[in-house]
């Protein structure tokens, strides 16, 4: 089966500071990855995925994600953070044709 | 736009009880997913229908049955509730299957069995 792995449960960053997010994956055969965010009583929201291509991923709300073949990595970025950014996100890989696996997901808090 | 649409929002149910989750969505998508969301554990798939007329297990499907009534709707049914069913319950949609399609999510229902 296919996994990912999101090793920090909490995430601190300053406003205005570059925030990053951390994901591992382990799969075999080429990686679909993906990122979700979710807000406080809310469902989770599409931010970008990686199936093919550039290593750099362009998605929502200025958020970016760099796929890493050699570190079976796909952290997401965003080079200066809102405290708007504050909420729990998720990366998640294609487990079969209808099915994503996600990781425990990682909560972000932006401090003003 | 509603998007998908789940009712209802809240719900306590006695262990044993029944009750049925309803989602809908207005995008026209083929795909229908129920998820479960526990503390630390992320999203686990309980059961999907990847068109209109087809059910198929997830990862977490014990206790649980659906209903893809139509191509809008999909239903949840907890048919005995016990204290481990306690969670939040997603239902999401897509146009197509996972990989090309991303997920469209409901705002959950976040049930306590008690």
């Amino acid at each position: 089966a296919q996994s990912v792995a999101q090793p920090e449960d909490q995430v601190n960053v300053a406003e205005g500071n570059p925030l990053t997010v951390k994901c591992t994956y382990s799969v075999s055969g080429n990686p679909y990855l993906f990122w979700y965010v979710q807000y406080p009583n809310r469902g989770l929201q599409f931010l970008l995925k990686y199936i093919t291509g550039d290593n750099l991923v362009k998605g929502s709300y200025g958020f970016e994600a760099e796929f890493n073949k050699s570190q079976t990595s796909f952290h997401l970025k965003k080079p200066s953070a809102l405290v708007s950014d504050s909420a729990l996100y998720f990366c998640a890989v294609r487990d079969g044709d209808y099915k994503l696996s996600f990781g425990a997901g990682t909560t972000v808090t932006v401090r003003a | 736009n509603a998007g998908v649409t789940q009712t209802p929002k809240f719900q306590v149910l006695k262990t044993g009880q029944s009750m049925t989750l309803q989602c809908a969505q207005d995008m026209n998508h083929n795909s229908m997913y129920w998820y479960r969301q526990d503390p630390g554990m992320g999203l686990r798939l309980i059961y999907y229908s990847a068109s209109e007329g087809t059910t198929d297990k997830g990862e977490v499907p014990n206790g649980y049955n659906v209903s893809r009534l139509n191509k809008r709707e999909f239903s949840l049914r907890l048919e005995s509730a016990a204290p481990s069913q306690t969670s939040v319950y997603f239902c999401a949609s897509s146009e197509h299957g996972t990989g090309v399609s991303p997920l469209h999510f409901g705002n959950g229902t976040r049930l306590t069995v008690t």
